[in-house]
């Protein structure tokens, strides 16, 4: 099974200030097949990303996906205080489907 | 609106079996897309568990494979998740999800319930 890797496990900053999630495929990962979600305490995941690149129904353009191959990037510009959450990464390029172990995004 | 709903007994015996069931609304289970059964342990990451297509195709996460069974009902719009012989590392909030056929992300999410495996 491909095993994603998040990094970092924590992101401490601050409002207004960019944040950088890392996802990191242990083979590599078809780009149709990558997304990202955000999850909050006590609610379900929400998808942002689909597609590696492209934004969920009605996702603010600050949240931007990138990456190919093993290598994955979920960028949040100008971070909000509602932006605090646990990221994760997900594939589905190869059975089974996997989670990365999450980020979680604190805002200072 | 596209909307999923998790329903079943929040506490299971060990060496018990859990059941739970998903209703869907606002689409047709017959649609064009698989249904799947995600958990996540108090504090931890996001498991698969495995996805039905109306079909009755199922693809199961192979670590929980010998365990587990998802069943769909489409005359009541809803699919279902068995585990058997659970034990204590079963306990976690249980979501149903859709999968999209476009690009295999989950595009709806049910609100998730807690399951607790305990004497």
């Amino acid at each position: 099974e491909i095993v994603l890797t998040q990094s970092p496990g924590t992101l401490s900053l601050s409002p207004g200030e960019r944040a950088t999630l890392s996802c990191r495929a242990s083979q590599s990962v078809s780009s149709s097949y990558l997304a990202w979600y955000q999850q909050k305490p006590g609610q379900a995941p929400r998808l942002l990303i689909y597609a590696a690149s492209s934004r969920a129904t009605g996702i603010p353009d600050r949240f931007s996906g990138s990456g190919s191959g093993t290598d994955f990037i979920l960028s949040i510009s100008r971070l909000e205080p509602e932006d605090s959450a646990v990221y994760y990464c997900q594939q589905y390029g190869s059975s089974p489907l996997t989670f990365g172990g999450g980020t979680k995004v604190e805002i200072k | 609106q596209v909307q999923l709903q998790e329903s079943g007994p929040g506490l299971v015996k060990p060496s018990g079996t859990l059941s739970l069931s998903c209703a869907v609304s606002g689409v047709s289970i017959s649609s064009d897309n698989w249904w799947s059964w995600v958990r996540q342990p108090p504090g931890k990451g996001l498991e698969y568990i495995g996805e039905i297509y109306h079909s009755g195709s199922i693809n199961y996460n192979p670590s929980l494979k010998s365990r587990v069974i998802i069943s769909v009902d489409k005359s009541k719009n809803q699919f279902s998740l068995k585990v058997s012989s659970v034990t204590a590392a079963d306990t976690a909030v249980y979501y149903c999800a859709r999968v999209s056929q476009t690009s295999r992300h989950f595009d709806y999410w049910g609100q998730g319930t807690l399951v607790t495996v305990s004497s």
